[in-house]
């Protein structure tokens, strides 16, 4: 157990609807981080959050949006859905969030939300 | 942005026997992390090692090392005397350590490993 927890384990859902998905990084981390991961890709960077604050932000589409809340906890909203949305839903989290510092930082991920978008 | 490139989709090995997954990737920087992840089919993403760049000794844990080739930008991993419970995909996965905003990750399109009994 990473200590990410993630939930929904599972969402399905049609074309056009709105999701949230929802993610709780380890004790004590500041950063959580989303990825998408489809069937024929690897794990694509979405955006990352740092105690609060968006740090970076990858190949994430405007009709998807990301907070972090002051407990630190992050939701992932994914709106106007379309069926290339499907895909797996990876949060991660780590101690800081800075690059630089933390020498020893890793990234320890949830279990993934499946979303299945119809 | 940094890339990397696994170019091994599939490998296969026989129990007991040894495997190398490839990674490749391309930076301008000097310092920087590079990572194995590991994920079974439960999904799990589980970090399998970690090297830094600025060290020369190849990282080991257990059955598992790597071959570090920084001036190659070269990043393998060995398992040896495999076990079943290895077959999964494989992540490399590369991290700046120069300072800056973000803390960015960059993985490739993993390998994902059979083990034949």
């Amino acid at each position: 157990d990473s200590g990410v927890t993630q939930t929904p384990k599972h969402l399905i859902t049609a074309t056009g609807q709105r999701v949230t998905l929802r993610c709780s990084p380890r004790s004590g981390d500041l950063s959580v981080y989303w990825y998408q991961q489809s069937l024929d890709q690897g794990l694509q960077f979405l955006i990352q959050y740092y105690n609060g604050e968006e740090r970076a932000k990858g190949n994430i589409l405007e009709r998807f949006s990301a907070q972090q809340f002051p407990d630190l906890h992050s939701e992932l909203n994914l709106s106007s859905l379309e069926l290339g949305d499907s895909a797996l839903y990876f949060c991660a989290s780590s101690v800081g969030g800075v690059q630089g510092t933390g020498k020893d930082e890793k990234l320890f991920f949830g279990s993934g939300t499946q979303l299945s978008v119809l | 942005a940094q890339t990397v490139t696994q170019s091994q989709p599939e490998m296969s090995v026989q129990e007991a026997e040894t495997v190398t997954l490839s990674c490749t990737y391309d930076t301008s920087e000097s310092d920087y992390y590079l990572f194995w992840y590991k994920q079974p089919p439960s999904r799990q993403m589980i970090l399998v090692i970690r090297q830094e760049a600025y060290k020369q000794q190849n990282a080991t844990e257990n059955r598992f090392s790597v071959n570090f080739q920084k001036a190659a930008k070269s990043f393998s991993l060995k398992i040896s005397d495999s076990q079943l419970g290895d077959a999964a995909m494989y992540f490399c996965a590369y991290r700046s350590a120069a300072r800056g905003t973000g803390n960015q990750f960059y993985f490739g399109t993993g390998t994902s490993l059979t083990v034949i009994p």
